[in-house]
């Protein structure tokens, strides 16, 4: 398997403008995760989804961030408009929930800078 | 309020001498913890995890344990080498729930 895939890998924008991020989850992985890590604030959840719906969305730092998980196998998180304070690497990951405790996968992250 | 602490930002240690890294939590009532290993530039890479009831878990070189009358675990690297050099991250769940909630970190650094 792939892993977890990421795109892009870095991403640099001007404030205001519209950013979405895209994730290809494992296959046969039921569970996704989108995360945020600064420097500042350390590994921040943002969302999570069970089966193609959003379970938690209360790490969602504002009404400018967005994130859908159409099907199994794709999920995006978009902001709008950016600012500065989004630079952050933005993580994906998904896992497999059977019962009450499970790995998780990471992408290898998407490098946002917002000037 | 809610924190998980790692001992410190960074540890170094001699090779081959044993690494123990800290996590500690305060209102969190985990049913189980994780180590994950992150290296520089990408995501991070599940270790470990231990559940409530376990007191320690073993896996290689890598020793795990979790007092939930102390909110706390211990990461144990025996025989460290310049190869575990990396930023190692506890993450545990708040019961019911399959989110994780990560603590900041402690950056490895393994001295040949």
């Amino acid at each position: 398997d792939a892993g977890v895939i990421q795109s892009p890998r870095h991403e640099v924008t001007e404030m205001g403008q519209e950013v979405t991020l895209r994730c290809k989850p494992i296959s046969g992985h039921n569970s996704l995760f989108w995360y945020r890590q600064t420097m500042m604030r350390g590994l921040e959840l943002l969302i999570y989804f069970n089966n193609n719906v959003p379970i938690d969305d209360s790490g969602m730092p504002e009404d400018r961030f967005s994130a859908k998980m159409p099907n199994a196998s794709f999920s995006t998180l978009k902001i709008q408009p950016s600012e500065p304070r989004d630079s952050a690497v933005y993580f994906c990951a998904s896992s497999l929930v059977q019962g009450s405790a499970n790995e998780q996968f990471f992408g290898p992250g998407t490098r946002l800078t917002v000037l | 309020s809610q924190k998980i602490e790692q001992n410190s930002e960074a540890l170094n240690i001699q090779e081959g001498k044993t690494a123990t890294l800290t996590c500690n939590y305060t209102n969190y009532s985990p049913a189980y913890l994780q180590w994950y290993r992150q290296d520089p530039g990408r995501g991070p890479v599940f270790l470990l995890l231990i559940r409530e009831n376990e007191k320690e878990k073993r896996k290689e070189r890598l020793k795990v344990t979790f007092d939930t009358t102390l909110k706390q675990s211990l990461f144990h690297i025996t025989a460290s080498q310049p190869a575990d050099s990396a930023t190692y991250l506890c993450a545990l769940d708040q019961t019911g729930a399959n989110n994780l909630f990560f603590g900041t970190g402690t950056r490895l650094t393994v001295i040949p």
